[in-house]
């Protein structure tokens, strides 16, 4: 089955910084999420990305799916972007797998 | 539209006992799944249901039992909890033309 990869696993940055978050997945796959469960657990979903660019505010998205990754930067960091930054991509039509997070603290 | 709900907020259970977490959309999704989040780690699929009528077993299926009650609602049970299953609990639902799952809130399930 799939596999997701997720780098780096921790990820401390100022206020005001941007940050790359990088997702790989060893098998081609047709769809892929990126999701930010915040400090009290709530999972938000940020993107629906199975190729090409989104943006939406100071984040964007993209997924090269022929070279196995995604990337999710966030621009002009905020303390309320901490939390962690999960990837899963989609196996057949129902399954999500899991990478196992970024964690993001942003500090004032 | 309150999107996916669940319910309890919080569990607190003696080994053995037994309990049903509730789930239900609004957004007249197909597709509903059972999810469970340990520290430290991403979500773990325990069972999910295509669609009304149907479940199927997912990654981590064992000691857990699910009913698809309607469209609506996708509830799970756990028959005799076991310390092992102190986890966080995600409920999602998708609609069946669409790839992009919703998530509940969560139950912070805590088996002692």
């Amino acid at each position: 089955g799939i596999q997701v990869e997720q780098s780096p696993p921790d990820l401390i940055l100022q206020e005001g910084a941007n940050s790359t978050l990088r997702c790989n997945f060893s098998d081609s796959v047709n769809n892929l999420q990126w999701f930010h469960q915040n400090p009290w657990g709530q999972l938000i979903n940020l993107f629906y990305i199975p190729s090409g660019t989104k943006q939406n505010g100071r984040l964007s998205a993209t997924t090269v799916a022929t070279e196995r990754y995604s990337l999710l930067y966030i621009s002009s960091s905020q303390t309320t972007d901490s939390g962690v930054y999960f990837c899963a991509a989609i196996e057949g039509n129902y399954q999500l797998i899991w990478g196992a997070g970024t964690k993001l603290i942003i500090k004032p | 539209n309150a999107g996916v709900t669940q319910t309890p907020k919080f569990q607190v259970l003696k080994t053995g006992q037994s309990m049903t977490l509730q789930c239900a959309q609004d957004m007249n999704h197909n597709s509903m799944y059972w999810y469970r989040q340990d520290p430290g780690m991403g979500l773990r699929l325990i069972y999910y249901s295509a669609s009304e009528g149907t479940t199927d077993k997912g990654e981590v299926p064992n000691g857990y039992n699910v009913s698809r009650l309607n469209k609506r609602e996708f509830s799970l049970r756990l028959e005799s909890a076991a310390p092992s299953q102190t986890s966080v609990y995600f409920c999602a639902s998708k609609s069946g033309s669409l790839y992009e799952q919703y998530f509940g809130p969560g139950t912070r399930l805590t088996v002692t």
